[in-house]
């Protein structure tokens, strides 16, 4: 299967500041690439698709002006949560779409708002 | 109702055991149907796409039924290893994100 990473892996911070996780194919361009977020014990929910070179699509209820994506190029994409509270401490994880629709999830990034 | 259906278990199992996981999805016009597993803390991995004539990998054999909108996962001969949680997903149209299930989690006892 394809290879995804992520990083950072794990991150804390101060409420109130920007914490930037990338999220790279490694062997695949991907023209989409998904974010999600994941609280302990529950499923994953999608926050947004990333396509390279356009603006994201965020799922209703997500702030687009809290959680910025960007994706540049083809294996890269970037979200920023911008003035995180400590409701934002969550497992964000970062998925590329593969040929045949199966999508690849990178290691994930465990954020800790204090 | 939810777009993907799981029963959230959990399965105790011994060794040795089979295990069945079922799935139903609301969309008909669901187009690519997954299995994916996700250990404790961990991200998402691939364990095998579904086909309509159903399918085979070592232990695990996948099946789906497009009339009842129903995907079931089959396990043999279960492992300790094979502890974690199982996702049934469904994708729509191409470059839509896949639809997770909340997941059933299986427990391998020895």
């Amino acid at each position: 299967g394809a290879v995804v990473s992520q990083h950072p892996s794990r991150v804390i911070c101060k409420s109130g500041t920007s914490v930037k996780i990338e999220c790279r194919s490694l062997d695949f361009q991907a023209t989409t690439m998904f974010w999600y977020r994941q609280f302990p014990k529950k499923s994953l929910m999608l926050m947004a698709t990333s396509n390279e070179g356009s603006k994201a699509t965020y799922e209703q209820g997500v702030e687009k002006d809290k959680f910025l994506i960007n994706h540049a190029s083809l294996t890269l994409s970037t979200l920023t949560v911008t003035s995180a509270h400590p409701e934002d401490s969550s497992f964000y994880i970062c998925s590329a779409r593969g040929v045949r629709g199966e999508q690849y999830f990178g290691p994930g990034t465990r954020l800790t708002v204090t | 109702r939810k777009e993907v259906e799981q029963d959230p278990g959990p399965f105790n199992v011994p060794e040795g055991a089979t295990v069945a996981f079922n799935c139903t999805y609301s969309n008909s016009a669901s187009q690519s149907f997954f299995w994916y597993r996700q250990d404790c803390r961990k991200e998402p991995k691939l364990l095998m796409s579904v086909y309509s004539s159903g399918n085979e990998d070592g232990r695990f054999t996948a099946q789906l039924n497009r009339a009842s909108q129903y995907i079931s996962l089959l396990i043999r001969d279960s492992k300790l290893s094979d502890s974690a949680t199982y996702l049934c997903v469904v994708g729509h149209q191409a470059g839509t994100a896949l639809i997770f299930g909340k997941g059933t989690t299986l427990s391998v006892s020895s």
